[in-house]
C-alpha cells in the first residue's frame, strides 16, 4: 500500500526566506509524486510532479522538488517566500501501473504562513 | 488548457433533501474522474472513482446509495448525495484525468463545492 507523510502541519517563514515542505513516501512500486496548492476555499493546483524521469523537477511559482530514492523523499522548496505563497500544501503518490485508473494517495497537508 | 468546473461553488440545504454537484472537463475529454471529499483542514479523501460509460467504484466505508456518481458522458460527471444530513456538510472536490493528452499521469482538479445541510 502506497502512503504519504508530510512533516510539519504548519510551517511559517518571513518573506525573502528559504521555504522548505517535507514529504516522504512509502510505495511498493516506482511512483509517481506530486505536490498541489490549495488557497481558501479553492480546488487544487498542480505545482509539480515527478514521474521517474529527471529526479530535480522545477514547478510553477519558483518551487522545485527533489526526488530521493534513498530517503523515500519529495520535498518541496522555494528560495525566496513570497506573501502570495501562503497556502495549503499536499504532497500525494500515485503507482505507475496504469490500467483503468491511478489513484492518488494525499498526505495531511502543511500549511505554510509567510509574514513580513 | 485542462480546466474542471464545478456547480454549484456553494450549496445549502436541508436536512433530507438531495443535492447534485455537478464537475465539467471545459477544455478536454475526461476517461476518469474523481470524487474527493475534505473535512476543515483536513486531508482529501478519495470517495469514488468514475469512468465514462461505466458504473463507479467507490472507497471503502462510502455509501454507494447515498452518494450516487454519474458519468454519462466525456465531459461530465455529477455526485449526488441523497437524503443530506448535517453530518454531509463538507468540501467536494472533483478531479478529471484522460489518457489523451501528454500528461496522462496528472489529474487536473475542480474549485470544489462547499455542501452545508442544515
Amino acid at each position: 500500500a502506497q502512503s504519504v507523510t508530510q512533516l510539519g502541519s504548519h510551517v511559517s517563514v518571513s518573506e525573502g526566506a528559504l521555504v522548505l515542505l517535507r514529504c516522504n513516501y512509502s510505495s511498493s512500486v516506482p511512483p509517481y509524486l506530486f505536490w498541489y496548492v490549495q488557497y481558501p476555499n479553492q480546488g487544487l493546483q498542480l505545482l509539480l510532479k515527478y514521474t521517474s524521469a529527471a529526479t530535480l523537477v522545477k514547478g510553477i511559482n519558483g518551487f522545485e522538488a527533489e526526488f530521493k530514492k534513498s530517503e523515500t523523499s519529495f520535498h518541496l522548496t522555494k528560495p525566496s517566500a513570497h506573501m502570495s505563497d501562503a497556502a495549503e500544501y499536499f504532497c500525494a503518490v500515485s503507482d505507475q501501473r496504469g490500467g483503468g485508473y491511478n489513484k492518488l494517495i494525499f498526505g495531511a497537508g502543511t500549511r505554510l504562513a509567510v509574514h513580513p | 488548457g485542462a480546466v474542471v468546473s464545478q456547480h454549484p461553488s456553494r450549496v445549502i440545504c436541508k436536512s433530507g433533501t438531495s443535492v447534485k454537484i455537478e464537475c465539467r472537463s471545459l477544455d478536454f475529454q475526461a476517461t476518469t474522474m474523481f470524487w474527493y471529499r475534505q473535512f476543515p483542514k483536513q486531508s482529501l479523501m478519495l470517495m469514488a472513482t468514475s469512468n465514462e460509460g461505466s458504473k463507479a467504484t467507490y472507497e471503502q466505508g462510502v455509501e454507494k446509495d447515498k452518494f450516487l456518481i454519474n458519468h454519462a458522458s466525456l465531459t461530465l460527471s455529477t455526485l449526488t448525495v441523497t437524503s443530506a444530513h448535517p453530518e454531509d456538510s463538507s468540501f467536494y472536490i472533483c478531479s478529471a484525468r484522460t489518457v489523451w493528452r501528454g500528461n496522462s499521469d496528472t489529474q487536473y482538479f475542480g474549485p470544489g463545492t462547499r455542501l452545508t445541510v442544515l
